[in-house]
Formats: structure tokens, sequence, C-alpha cells
């Protein structure tokens, strides 16, 4: 069975790093095709894709965030951590860790973690 | 990237069919046939039911289906449930490799 959870703060002041961690289990970030996402939602507000590291330790990460946004993995830990720098109150948010579908084209999420709300407030 | 556009909301009455559109570029939607949605109940996480335009997960209800054409795809939602309100969100594989996910529809019953 596949499991995802978000760790991390829930408050952080502007201009701050952000570091969230994904920690899973009921797959291996060493298997050929497993990646994991990060994707966030503002309160109110629509899901955008954050980032996505994958098996081979290939990431790729939304462009318009690209600048602050750094992905990585521990695959002994079997865990992600997401790191956002310089944050701000619009990056206020629930981020969700997801894991990838496996044998799918266009990366689809099939498995998400419960979502970790972050403040950014001073 | 910008979001991919969607109509705000939707209704329909039990039993009735509604469909959600999902408007993109040639650089996401019309690129590749790599169409995801997933649905969202308040306070939950996503859960995806259509991958690839067409493709349902095991598990997910044979009332959902997907298409597309050109730049737009589409979700289809037929005999309407209570069970079905809840918002809904397209997303796209870019052609820079990237995921761009749409500006989400609420759907009422």
């Amino acid at each position: 069975q596949i499991t995802l959870k978000e760790s991390g703060p829930t408050l952080v002041k502007p201009t701050q790093t952000l570091k969230l961690t994904c920690a899973f289990s009921g797959f291996s970030l060493s298997t050929s095709g497993v990646g994991v996402g990060w994707i966030r939602q503002p309160p109110g507000k629509a899901l955008e894709w954050l980032a996505l590291i994958y098996w081979d330790d290939d990431k790729h990460s939304n462009p318009s965030l690209q600048t602050r946004l750094t992905i990585t993995k521990d695959t002994s830990k079997n865990q992600v951590v997401l790191t956002m720098t310089n944050m701000d109150p619009v990056d206020t948010a629930t981020y969700y860790c997801a894991h990838r579908l496996l044998r799918a084209g266009g990366d689809p999420f099939d498995y998400w973690g419960q979502g970790t709300l972050v403040t950014v407030s001073s | 990237q910008s979001a991919l556009t969607q109509p705000a909301s939707v209704s329909g009455s039990p039993g009735q069919s509604i469909t959600i559109s999902c408007t993109g570029t040639s650089s996401d939607v019309g690129a590749y046939n790599y169409v995801s949605w997933y649905q969202q109940h308040p306070g939950k996480a996503p859960k995806l039911i259509i991958h690839e335009v067409i493709i349902r997960p095991s598990g997910v209800s044979s009332r959902f289906s997907g298409s597309k054409s050109g730049n737009t795809a589409s979700l289809t939602i037929s005999g309407l449930q209570a069970e079905d309100e809840a918002d809904y969100y397209c997303s796209s594989y870019t052609t820079s490799r990237t995921l761009v996910f749409g500006s989400g529809t609420k759907v009422t019953v």
C-alpha cells in the first residue's frame, strides 16, 4: 500500500527558506519509472504544480518558480525534500506530495499525501 | 507557463450529464495525449479520475469519461450524482517536460 506524508513548518516568515519533507512507503525511488512530485494549493485557489523528481534523479520544476525551488531525494530514507527560498505571503498554501502513476504518460499522480498547510507571515 | 482554462462552475441535476472543458495551447494540451483529470472534495487531497485523456484508473466510475480535440480537453460526467459535487482540475504535460494544472471547476449537483 502506497502512502505519502508531508511534514515541515506550519509558519514561516517572509524571506525565509521553507523545507518540506515527503516521507513515503509502499514503493522505492530506486525503482525504474518511479517519481514523486510536489503540488501546492493556496486557500480557495487552484492547484499549482511545483516540481517532480524521478528514480534516476532527473528533476523538473515549474519555470515560474524554478530559481527558488530545489527538489532532492534520499532513497535510503524513502524521502523527498522540497526547498523553497525567499518565501512570501503569496506562497501561503497547502503543499502536497504525490506519487507518479507508473507506466503512464504525462506524469499523472495516483497517490497523494494529506497535505500540509504552510502560512507565510511575519 | 499559464494555467489551463476551465469554466469556474458547472451545474446539473441528478441523472444529467455535464461536460467540463480544459483549454490550453499547442505546447501542452495540444502537444500530447497526456491530459489528466482530478476530483477534489472540500478539505481532501485530489483524486486521479482520468489520465492520458481517456484512461480511467481502476476503481473510478465509468460515469467519468474524457476526450480531447486540438488544444481543448473535456471531462464528461454522466448520470450525475450528489457525490460528484466537488472541484475538478485538469492537468497537462508540456513540451518543456513540466506539468500545468487548470484553473479548476466547481461542479454543483
